[in-house]
């Protein structure tokens, strides 16, 4: 029983289409996450909703918005995919806002943009 | 504004050998501290934390790390790697009062060969 899911595992796409990666998790936990992982495996933040509110929106473009219909629920939707946004996509989640316990990580989707 | 520093990008070592995989951090409030691993195509798993207590703290797996706090330091070792420890690790700091948001260092990629 996966923990944190994301769908689709890999995604290949045009440049300039628009595209949706979904997250769901049955942790029960508050906070979920989108961090990007490039290819030198860097990590970046990107979002965070704790109960299907916005708590942390670091500088992405705004061609990338993030929806939570729910807390168990959080989806990211990017416009007008470009070469650029081509990386390895993580959604986590964690118990309250406080970070103590960790996140869980999904196992990625791997966004290619030709 | 927090920051984690990995010195070692890549550390081959041989099977049943010991490892140490360095990682500092800069912040200018207390944080919590992590160790996570990312198997080959996989999402990262947490390793470890340190929030308080005892510096030294221990995984399941035989990993420990310490807590250093004037060196603002938090290394990761292990007495005897197996072949199966071969990944990638992450430090993280996360900050309590900013929503709990986690910054990685840039990984360290550890090989053991036979």
């Amino acid at each position: 029983d996966t923990a944190v899911s994301q769908t689709p595992k890999y995604l290949v796409t045009q440049m300039g289409n628009d595209k949706s990666i979904k997250c769901e998790q049955n942790l029960g936990h508050d906070t979920m996450y989108w961090y990007k992982q490039d290819s030198k495996k860097f990590l970046k933040i990107m979002f965070s909703y704790n109960n299907k509110e916005l708590i942390i929106n670091e500088t992405v473009p705004n061609r990338f918005s993030p929806k939570s219909p729910d807390k168990a629920h959080l989806n990211l939707h990017i416009n007008s995919l470009e070469l650029g946004d081509s990386a390895v996509y993580f959604c986590a989640s964690s118990q309250g806002t406080g970070g103590i316990d960790g996140y869980t990580f999904g196992s990625g989707t791997r966004l290619t943009v030709v | 504004a927090q920051s984690v520093t990995q010195l070692d990008s890549q550390v081959p070592v041989f099977e049943e050998a010991p490892v140490e995989l360095r990682c500092n951090y800069s912040s200018s409030v207390s944080v919590y501290l992590f160790w996570y691993v990312q198997y080959p195509n996989q999402g990262l798993q947490l390793l470890l934390k340190y929030l308080s207590g005892s510096t030294l703290v221990e995984s399941i797996n035989g990993f420990e790390a310490e807590f250093n706090k004037s060196q603002t330091s938090f290394h990761l070792r292990k007495p005897s790697v197996h072949i199966s420890d071969t990944a990638e690790y992450f430090c993280a700091v996360s900050d309590p009062g900013n929503a709990g948001k986690s910054t990685f260092g840039d990984g360290t990629t550890l090989t053991v060969k036979p």
